[in-house]
């Protein structure tokens, strides 16, 4: 089973914080990405890693900005958070490109 | 750019049904598919993950099919049950970006 964690799993905060989410593997998986979707609606990609020091952006225009410093970790950032912000922030791994993605169990946030 | 529909949005059938969930791209140059399935406020399953090069998968009561040629994948769900209820996402895999998504078909299953 795929080891891919997200914290936190649930997040309400006030306009203009800044917040970070956490995503990590432990599958030594060079790529990982950031999906965000709103309720009821499609995933779409917001950014993505090919490795350390590699981050590049999706498809979908994000305020957020992310780093890769370890291969483990790909944190997500909002400088500040906004209620247009409010979503659901998928995060995922694979090894070699085309093979399976493995998903986190995501993270909802909800900026008042 | 690459666009991924699935029909029906949303499919209600009773257990013990069979059924079939659709899924299109506009984009064949594809290096592989992949469906998903989503339960309320969880992440992503992955179910199935079809190469370019296969034209089915099979996973206990699922069976997935893909035509590239036509821009088609069919996900099959033999006797379905309740435990089955939830969205079902499908995807495409361009080679060196990350998936593509349907809108996904919300599929509930009546006891």
């Amino acid at each position: 089973e795929a080891d891919i964690y997200q914290t936190p799993r649930y997040l309400v905060i006030g306009t203009g914080k800044k917040i970070t989410l956490e995503c990590s593997q432990t599958m030594g998986h060079d790529k990982m990405y950031w999906y965000q979707q709103d309720p009821g609606m499609e995933l779409h990609l917001i950014h993505y890693s090919y490795g350390v020091n590699s981050t590049e952006k999706g498809d979908l225009s994000s305020e957020s900005t992310v780093s890769r410093i370890r291969t483990e970790h790909f944190p997500l950032t909002l400088e500040s958070a906004r209620p247009s912000h409010t979503s659901q922030y998928l995060c995922a791994s694979s090894p070699p490109p085309g093979d399976t993605q493995y998903f986190g169990p995501g993270t909802r946030l909800t900026v008042l | 750019k690459q666009e991924v529909t699935q029909i029906p949005a949303a499919l209600s059938v009773p257990e013990g049904e069979n059924l079939v969930l659709n899924c299109s791209f506009t984009d064949s140059a594809i290096y592989n598919l992949q469906w998903f399935r989503q339960d309320p406020g969880k992440g992503l399953t992955s179910l199935l993950l079809i190469q370019s090069s296969q034209r089915e998968q099979t996973s206990g009561r699922l069976n997935a099919s893909l035509d590239k040629s036509s821009g088609r994948s069919t996900l099959y769900i033999a006797a379905s049950q309740p435990g089955d209820s939830a969205t079902y996402l499908c995807a495409v895999i361009p080679g060196r970006r990350a998936l593509t998504f349907g809108s996904g078909t919300r599929l509930q299953v009546q006891p």
